[in-house]
């Protein structure tokens, strides 16, 4: 299947700073990403949709301005967590949109980013 | 408003013997349902899929049964085994939307 890289995997941060979350496909080109969130022992929240060379759309309740999202390429995404704080403290999961032949568009998973705001 | 819900937050079974993971959803929309694997600190892996003209998709172990009438979908794992043991999450597409929405997930747990 394709592959989906993120960087960093782990992160610890000062409450107030900002940190940048990087989403890869590897081996083919996604026009579409996907940024989800999970709580421990919740399900997977989405985020937001970022779509390349246009502005991210939202979820409700998700504060655009907190999580900025650029899709500038093809093949990379990128979450900024702007003014950390603990309760930002989460998993944080990207996904890209691949065509698979037969079936409808697929979306494979990065490995994750673990954020943790002191 | 959870649309996709897994009432059992965890399972447990012996290696050999039949997992049955359930899934239950609101959202008469959905027309395309995923499962899918998570290992702790990983992103999810893709494992079986349905669409909603189906009532039965199999793969290998991995059986996926969808009843619409009762919004009900479960998967099946047989015979289990020790590496099945993660949280498995079940998903679900609206039409032409490439949004997934993930169900609460089940922890199962293959013992020897």
């Amino acid at each position: 299947g394709a592959v989906v890289s993120q960087h960093p995997s782990r992160v610890i941060c000062k409450s107030g700073t900002s940190v940048k979350i990087e989403c890869r496909s590897l081996d083919f080109q996604a026009t579409t990403m996907f940024w989800y969130r999970q709580f421990p022992k919740k399900s997977l929240m989405l985020m937001a949709t970022s779509n390349e060379g246009s502005k991210a759309t939202y979820e409700q309740g998700v504060e655009k301005d907190k999580f900025l999202i650029n899709h500038a390429s093809l093949t990379l995404s990128t979450l900024t967590v702007t003014s950390a704080h603990p309760e930002d403290s989460s998993f944080y999961i990207c996904s890209a949109l691949a065509r698979t032949s037969g079936r409808r568009n697929e979306q494979f998973f990065g490995p994750g980013t673990r954020l943790t705001v002191l | 408003d959870q649309q996709v819900k897994q009432n059992s937050p965890s399972l447990s079974v012996q290696e050999g013997r039949i997992s049955i993971l359930n899934c239950d959803y609101t959202n008469s929309m959905f027309d395309y349902f995923l499962w899918y694997k998570k290992y702790p600190a990983e992103g999810p892996t893709f494992l079986i899929s349905i669409s909603s003209i189906k009532d039965k998709n199999e793969d290998g172990r991995f059986t996926v049964f969808l009843n619409k009438s009762a919004k009900h979908l479960s998967l099946h794992i047989v015979p289990s085994q020790p590496g099945d043991s993660a949280v498995y999450f079940c998903a679900a597409y609206t039409g032409t939307a490439s949004k997934l929405t993930f169900g609460t997930g089940t922890r199962l747990q293959v013992t020897l």
